[in-house]
């Protein structure tokens, strides 16, 4: 079957643009993770839902930052007034109905945003 | 808070030796860990997790890992390694008490495989 898939594999902007991210999850998987990889460095957690609503976005860094999961499958990490520190690996990952702390998550291949 | 220690950045075995990385946990209360492995320009796969249930986890590809409470360590091992093994690991943590969902990751071990 279909694993996780987030496009644009590659994003390229300049900075001050905006930018918006895509994930499709495992169908049938209610929650939805995003995380952010810099260069270096293991994958850091910015926001959780489970169906449509965000049960925990404490990992956003800024106002700049938002998602939304709409129809409790897509979801659509937005990110405002871009800045070079933003540049990263954008990692999206989805994980089944059970919705434990034990829970696989699965993820995507990611988007490498660069912001110039 | 909950958080890992990957002990070795970079750690390089030539083919057939065993493999140690190494990974020491804190967490407030009983853990759920992980141990991911992301392969250049691919997604993080999932080698193994424990939740509490036997401390011995086996995982895939030959993988295996030991959770061990008085040293609040989770060291990933593999009796010999193949080329195809060399890769970024990620070892994983989430806290049960919380129930907060959030995976927190270490900060990666680079595996080098030499012929």
């Amino acid at each position: 079957g279909a694993g996780v898939s987030q496009t644009p594999s590659n994003k390229v902007t300049e900075k001050g643009k905006y930018v918006e991210l895509r994930c499709d999850p495992i169908s049938g998987h209610t929650a939805l993770y995003w995380y952010r990889q810099s260069l270096g460095q293991g994958p850091e957690f910015l926001i959780y839902f489970q169906g449509t609503g965000a049960a925990d976005d404490s990992g956003l860094p800024n106002d700049r930052f938002f998602a939304v999961r709409p129809e409790g499958s897509v979801s659509t990490l937005k990110i405002q007034r871009t800045e070079r520190g933003d540049s990263a690996v954008y990692l999206c990952a989805s994980s089944p109905t059970s919705g434990g702390v034990s829970d696989t998550q699965y993820f995507g291949p990611g988007t490498r945003l660069t912001v110039l | 808070a909950q958080s890992v220690t990957q002990l070795d950045s970079h750690v390089s075995v030539s083919e057939g030796t065993p493999v140690l990385l190494r990974c020491n946990y804190s967490s407030s209360y009983s853990p759920s860990l992980f141990w991911y492995v992301q392969h250049p320009n691919k997604g993080l796969q999932l080698l193994l997790k424990y939740t509490s249930a036997a401390t011995l986890v086996k995982g895939i590809n030959g993988f295996e890992a030991e959770f061990k409470k008085s040293e609040t360590s989770f060291h990933l091992t593999k009796p010999s390694a193949h080329m195809s093994d060399a890769a970024e690991y990620f070892c994983v943590v989430s806290d049960l008490r919380t129930g907060r969902r959030a995976l927190t990751f270490g900060s990666g071990t680079r595996l080098q495989v030499q012929p």
